[in-house]
């Protein structure tokens, strides 16, 4: 069965500081799909980044950037110099590759960014 | 801003009543979802919908009725709803059904109260 587990309930960091959300996952899937998600206040879910299984190349994209571990089935997410509009609540998914797209989310991680 | 667009925003109804909510993209998407999110609670998968057919329905009970008129649109009917629905309803769409290699796009979300 999949699983994805974000241990970090809640991180508070002053701005301009790094931080970095975890995300741990389980399947028994060889190919499967890493998903990242932003939901600020007003509710909408915010595709962040895809990655798939067979490509552990690390991702940048500005501020952000992705970690994909195989190795530790991790997919850890850090944003560089924080800024306060990246308070939001921050999800990782899984997705397995056969059948129906159905993602499994992670509890989700409430990031603020303190002035 | 999001191309999956969801009316109305809020909606608070009474157990009585009959409502619906309503969910259209015009990406060309032919998988298009319902996910419900309670607070503080991860999405929850209800529907999927391929190529305008129900392929999945994870358990929901029949008071919650989902219908999709064309590739484009997508109705969640609501009838005698208890307070324990009360949630943030989320519709989603991505590209192919046939693979899970899609990125889910989701709406701004409908916020449900009954009371």
């Amino acid at each position: 069965a999949q699983k994805v587990t974000q241990a970090q309930t809640e991180i508070s960091v002053v701005e301009k500081e790094d931080v970095t959300l975890d995300c741990v996952y389980e399947t028994r899937d060889t190919t499967y799909y890493l998903f990242w998600y932003k939901q600020p206040p007003s509710g909408e879910l915010v595709f962040l980044i895809r990655r798939n299984s067979f490509d552990e190349q690390n991702e940048i994209s500005g501020r952000y950037s992705w970690n994909f571990q195989k190795s530790t089935s991790s997919f850890n997410f850090t944003i560089t110099a924080s800024q306060v509009v990246d308070s939001a609540v921050y999800f990782c998914a899984l997705s397995e590759a056969m059948g129906a797209q159905k993602l499994v989310f992670g509890q989700g991680t409430r990031l603020t960014i303190n002035p | 801003d999001t191309e999956v667009t969801q009316t109305p925003k809020h909606l608070v109804m009474g157990m009585t009543n009959k409502k619906s909510l309503k969910c259209e993209q015009h990406m060309g998407h032919r998988a298009m979802y319902w996910y419900k999110q309670k607070a503080k609670k991860p999405p929850e998968l209800m529907f999927v919908y391929s190529y305008e057919k129900l392929s999945i329905n994870e358990s929901v009970p029949s008071r919650f009725s989902p219908e999709c008129p064309n590739s484009s649109l997508l109705n969640l009917h609501l009838h005698a709803l208890q307070p324990e629905d009360s949630a943030l309803y989320l519709c989603a769409s991505s590209q192919d059904p046939r693979t899970a290699r899609n990125t889910i796009y989701f709406g701004e979300g409908s916020w449900l109260t009954v009371v």
